[in-house]
């Protein structure tokens, strides 16, 4: 079973509007959790990271959030935009393994 | 841009070949990951290099290997290819071992195998 799971596995959106992508993991412990964005064809690219210890970073009009007691963690996009059309892949670092974990990813597209 | 190199960008062969990926970390990282990423599937981990030495492997075949060379590129080799090793392959390479450290990716390599 994977360590990370994410949802929706997709979704679509209106231009403009915001929406939330949601992440689930058992990874334990563990040093960080990010969220990259991937357009299609391209190499992943890093959205936010965030230790354990810490609830919220934001990036722009993307926020998100952690909480390690329930495992769990939130992508927002606000406002969201053409270009954000992309997949969200949320990633786990073990503390104890050079291993890190992917969620398969949410597929968003924005749509004019 | 990330600084991550990969080449060749494309890359068309047939059933039974074997190539050979190429990546050049950012400048000063000493770590190097390679990725499969399968159409419409998540990124797996093949195996980590830290400066020179295998640190990490993950669901890597045996027909594929890597290496990391004293300049702190990187190789993966790819051997009796089957139409399934089909997908995009991306290297990243951090500043030290630990899988804490971000990782910066590559713009990847497409492989096509026919």
């Amino acid at each position: 079973k994977n360590q990370v799971e994410q949802s929706p596995q997709s979704l679509i959106i209106l231009e403009g509007k915001n929406c939330t992508l949601q992440c689930n993991y058992t990874v334990s412990p563990f040093s960080n959790l990010r969220w990259y964005k991937q357009d299609t064809g391209r190499g992943p690219v890093s959205l936010t990271i965030m230790t354990f210890s810490e609830n919220t970073k934001s990036n722009g009009r993307y926020t998100a959030t952690l909480d390690a007691d329930t495992k769990q963690s939130s992508l927002h996009i606000t406002a969201s935009q053409l270009s954000d059309s992309a997949s969200y892949i949320c990633v786990v670092s073990p503390t104890n393994d050079y291993k890190l974990s992917f969620g398969a990813g949410t597929t968003v597209t924005v749509r004019a | 841009d990330s600084g991550v190199t990969q080449t060749p960008k494309h890359l068309i062969t047939a059933t039974g070949q074997r190539v050979t990926l190429r990546c050049s970390p950012r400048s000063g990282d000493l770590s190097v990951y390679w990725y499969q990423q399968s159409l419409d599937q998540g990124l797996q981990f093949l195996i980590q290099y830290y400066n020179g030495e295998e640190r990490a492997k993950g669901n890597i075949l045996e027909r594929f290997s890597a290496q990391q060379f004293p300049d702190l590129h990187s190789e993966l080799n790819l051997s009796s290819l089957e139409l399934g090793d089909s997908a995009l392959y991306f290297c990243a390479s951090s500043g030290a071992s630990g899988g804490h450290n971000e990782q910066f990716f590559g713009p990847g390599t497409r492989l096509t195998v026919l």
